[in-house]
């Protein structure tokens, strides 16, 4: 059974920094493209970064430069270092695993996602 | 606002048939790309729903069917059941934005 499992979140101040982890589990974690999605609260979904089996790396245009995805497949996780926060990076945080392959690539399992608010 | 467009609510009685619909443009659907569709049920996380414009995941019913013209797309929903109820995402590519892109999210209400 495909099992994603989101951790790091918390209560950070504007201008900070927080990491992000996924632990997968049950399938091929270094086979597959990863990637994090984020819903504000009462809002809608939002793509914000994208990494490859490889080492291909696409962000949102609203995190590029202040955020950095990674994985270590030797522990089968994915992590998302978030850096100079702002109070519109509050949301909820998924990990969602890429099924199909580049453009039309879509996610196909989710993690039960963890909280991040930026407030001071 | 979203770069695909999706109605903010649609309803229906238990057993009918609802739609909701996705437009996007020639960067996007237009373009070629897949429309996947995403149920989010209250206080849970998203589950694909339909992939490659029509088809559905291992243990999703035939009830839920996808389809794709031009630069739109379109989720049915036959035989509604309270179950249903829930927020429907679409999503497909993006070539102008090099992004993964999502509609807004449709609220299905069973009346």
């Amino acid at each position: 059974e495909v099992q994603l499992v989101e951790s790091g979140g918390g209560l950070v101040q504007p201008g900070g920094s927080l990491r992000l982890s996924c632990a997968a589990s049950g399938f091929s974690f270094s086979n597959y493209e990863m990637n994090w999605v984020r819903q504000a609260p009462g809002k809608g979904l939002e793509w914000v970064s994208y990494l490859s089996s490889g080492s291909t790396i696409y962000y949102a245009d609203s995190v590029k430069g202040r955020f950095t995805i990674s994985r270590d497949n030797a522990k089968n996780s994915l992590y998302l270092q978030m850096n100079s926060l702002r109070a519109e990076d509050t949301a909820v945080y998924y990990c969602a695993r890429g099924g199909g392959y580049g453009g039309n690539s879509r996610f196909d399992y989710w993690g039960q996602g963890t909280l991040v608010t930026v407030s001071s | 606002q979203s770069v695909l467009t999706q109605p903010p609510s649609v309803s229906g009685a238990p057993g009918q048939r609802v739609t909701i619909s996705c437009t996007g443009s020639s960067s996007n659907i237009g373009a070629g790309y897949d429309v996947h569709w995403y149920q989010q049920l209250p206080g849970a996380a998203p589950k694909l729903l339909i992939y490659g414009n029509s088809n559905r995941p291992s243990g999703v019913p035939d009830r839920f069917s996808g389809s794709k013209s031009g630069t739109s797309a379109s989720l049915a929903i036959t035989g509604l059941q309270a179950e249903d109820e829930a927020d429907y995402y679409c999503q497909s590519y993006d070539s102008s934005l090099s992004g993964w892109v999502f509609g807004g999210g449709t609220k299905l209400t069973v009346l």
